[in-house]
């Protein structure tokens, strides 16, 4: 069965560095998703993407992020300068088109914050 | 907006036993509705959906939700939990229009006793 796949599992990093989450998408998915879920908290929405472009974002999105399809398979999401408060487990979703209701989601990366 | 409450952070039960695991929404506008399951160091794994039609669902690891649309209410319901169902459980709504993100409630850690 196709799934939703994410690099790296754990990610530890120092405030103020980049880092880039990777996940690759089921493959005749076209909407893509970045959730994150803080530890203890509630799973939250971050953004949407589709046709390469942003189709929704959360307030939590602000400009320390960003999230692109540098190719066929990949969608990343980019933090420029890590906070300690970024520290979370960040999920990766992929709906199909005609579907347009159920997310596949992967296994998570946990950034962590030092 | 959406909004989703889970009433009961933690809910023990033993093995064997009915367990009922509450949820609420609150929206302006129609919804669909979700129950998805996180396993220990997993991610979010769909349990059921409700979209329309019967408003009793069936899911997976025999689990069943209903929606009840007066009470605003999609509560998860197993009739005999297993050990293997402790997780934590997260019910979650998005709007049907388009592809909308999710929104989740903060879940319920269902902790099953030998």
């Amino acid at each position: 069965e196709p799934e939703v796949t994410q690099t790296p599992s754990h990610q530890v990093t120092q405030m103020g560095q980049e880092v880039i989450l990777r996940c690759v998408p089921i493959s005749n998915h076209l909407y893509f998703y970045w959730y994150r879920q803080i530890l203890g908290q509630k799973v939250e929405f971050l953004v949407s993407f589709y046709n390469n472009e942003i189709s929704e974002k959360s307030e939590i999105f602000d400009d320390q992020f960003s999230v692109e399809r540098p190719d066929g398979s990949n969608f990343t999401l980019k933090i420029r300068s890590t906070k300690l408060e970024d520290s979370a487990m960040y999920f990766c979703a992929s709906s199909e088109v005609r579907a347009a209701y159920e997310q596949y989601f992967g296994p998570g990366t946990r950034l962590t914050v030092t | 907006a959406q909004s989703v409450t889970q009433l009961d952070s933690q809910v023990p039960v033993f093995e064997e036993a009915p367990v009922e695991l509450r949820c609420n929404y609150s929206s302006s506008v129609s919804v669909y509705l979700f129950w998805y399951v996180q396993y220990p160091n997993q991610g979010l794994q769909l349990l059921l959906k409700y979209l329309s039609g019967s408003t009793l669902v069936k899911g997976i690891n025999g689990f069943e939700a209903e929606f009840n649309k007066s009470q605003t209410s999609f509560h998860l319901r197993k009739p005999s939990v297993h050990i293997s169902d402790t997780a934590e459980y997260f019910c979650a709504v998005k709007r049907n229009s388009g592809n909308t993100p999710l929104v989740f409630g903060k879940g319920t850690r269902l902790s099953v006793i030998a």
